[in-house]
């Protein structure tokens, strides 16, 4: 069974600081990574999708890369702001409805 | 409206009451699913609807009914839960395929008594 881990479970950095997120997964044979954005008590927000043939995606201050042949994916974040305090779920997709989940990494960034 | 839209937003039951929560997809999609967020550990998929019909169920305890009445709505039909069943429960919709990404509503708030 496919399982997804995500570290540090949580991290604090000031503003303005670039960060990386780190999500690994235990079997290779994925179709896609996805990450999303989850604000406390609310739904989940995609960010970026990378389809296994893919090695990044951006979008804005956002970068994420896949190396699925080892198993992980970052996400990078450029340039940290207050606004970007939430939690990090990344998700990989293993057949037409199987999506496991990582629990995520908390992220508050200190003004 | 527009996206995933899903309500009630919180939901408190005992554990005799029967209550349903109900989501819907503004998008065009043609699959559904119900997934329950527990504090500390990973969404779980609960059931899966593709073309109104459900292709997967993870062993999700009978009190938890689901029903898909067309390609736009879903709901998710509770009796007799447990406190054990407090938690988010997101709907998320996509089109039916491999490769594409699943869009999540804002989620329902259930706490049980």
């Amino acid at each position: 069974k496919q399982e997804v881990t995500q570290i540090p479970a949580a991290l604090s950095v000031p503003e303005g600081e670039n960060l990386v997120l780190n999500c690994s997964f235990t079997d290779s044979a994925i179709y896609n990574l996805q990450w999303f954005r989850q604000d406390p008590g609310k739904g989940l927000t995609s960010l970026l999708l990378i389809q296994s043939s893919q090695r990044e995606q951006t979008s804005g201050r956002l970068n994420a890369s896949l190396d699925k042949s080892s198993g992980r994916s970052t996400l990078y974040i450029a340039a940290s702001q207050p606004g970007d305090s939430a939690t990090y779920l990344c998700a990989v997709k293993t057949g037409a409805n199987n999506l496991f989940f990582g629990t995520g990494t908390r992220l508050t960034v200190i003004p | 409206e527009t996206g995933v839209t899903q309500t009630p937003r919180h939901l408190v039951m005992g554990m005799t009451n029967k209550k349903s929560l109900k989501c819907e997809q503004h998008l065009g999609h043609n699959a559904m699913y119900w997934y329950k967020q527990s504090a500390k550990k990973p969404l779980e998929l609960m059931f899966v609807y593709s073309l109104e019909e459900r292709v997967e169920n993870n062993s999700v305890p009978s009190r938890f009914s689901p029903e898909c009445p067309n390609s736009s709505h879903l709901f998710l039909h509770l009796h007799t839960l447990q406190p054990e069943d407090s938690a988010l429960y997101l709907c998320a919709s996509s089109l039916q395929s491999s490769y594409n990404e699943q869009f999540f509503g804002p989620g329902t708030r259930l706490t049980v008594l």
